[in-house]
């Protein structure tokens, strides 16, 4: 496997279910982002984790639970969750050099959500 | 508030044309903007990505350019093909956070054959 991968790919749940989205990079990246994509709306930055720590948590209500076990996983744990965050979910990869900067950012190919 | 706006929302084109996109944004304190392409259903696939300095990139049929002073982005496409059909998204990050991308709603292009 090269670069970034989300699984899985589709996903349907009720409002009771609790699901987790998995994501992966081997790109020797050291941070990693969840972004969510909804119809007729930008995509929006959801959680950051740089070095395995979060830095970033744009507001997103708490039925959605990012973890970051290492620096290659990033998880996205579902639980309550509503028709209206039916969505795109992508993960992404970059460097934080030692400097602090953040380097170019390389998307997964996203996991498609719906929620009945 | 920092926002990026993309105009057209979609586009359509014969085969072979040279095309522009356009992007502009609110604040002209970016620290870089990116132009990324998304085909139906799939991720993004990062095309060129300017940093504040700059005033243009360029790779292969596309050239991407910055004009801060007057919040724009343009994406250059020349002699488009078929395969150039997906959604253009531009992407700026501004100086304070070098990692959070704002990204505009993007433009659908066609090429037709």
């Amino acid at each position: 496997e090269t670069g970034v991968t989300q699984t899985p790919r589709h996903l349907v749940m009720g409002m009771t279910n609790k699901k987790s989205l998995k994501c992966e990079q081997h790109l020797g990246h050291n941070a990693m982002y969840w972004y969510k994509q909804s119809a007729k709306k930008p995509l929006e930055l959801m959680f950051v984790y740089s070095l395995e720590e979060r830095v970033e948590n744009n507001s997103v209500p708490s039925r959605f639970s990012p973890e970051c076990p290492n620096s290659s996983h990033l998880f996205l744990h579902l639980h309550t969750l509503q028709p209206e965050d039916s969505a795109l979910y992508l993960c992404a990869s970059s460097l934080r050099t030692s400097g602090g900067t953040y380097n170019e950012q390389f998307f997964g190919p996203g996991t498609r959500l719906t929620v009945l | 508030k920092q926002e990026v706006t993309q105009i057209p929302a979609a586009l359509s084109v014969p085969e072979g044309e040279n095309l522009v996109l356009n992007c502009s944004f609110t604040d002209s304190a970016i620290y870089n903007l990116q132009w990324f392409r998304q085909d139906p259903g799939k991720g993004l696939t990062s095309l060129l990505l300017i940093q504040s300095s700059q005033r243009e990139q360029t790779s292969g049929r596309l050239n991407a350019s910055l004009d801060k002073s007057s919040g724009r982005s343009t994406l250059y496409i020349a002699a488009s093909q078929p395969g150039d059909s997906a959604t253009y998204l531009c992407a700026v990050i501004w100086g304070g956070s070098n990692y959070k991308l704002t990204f505009g709603k993007g433009t659908l292009l066609t090429v037709n054959p």
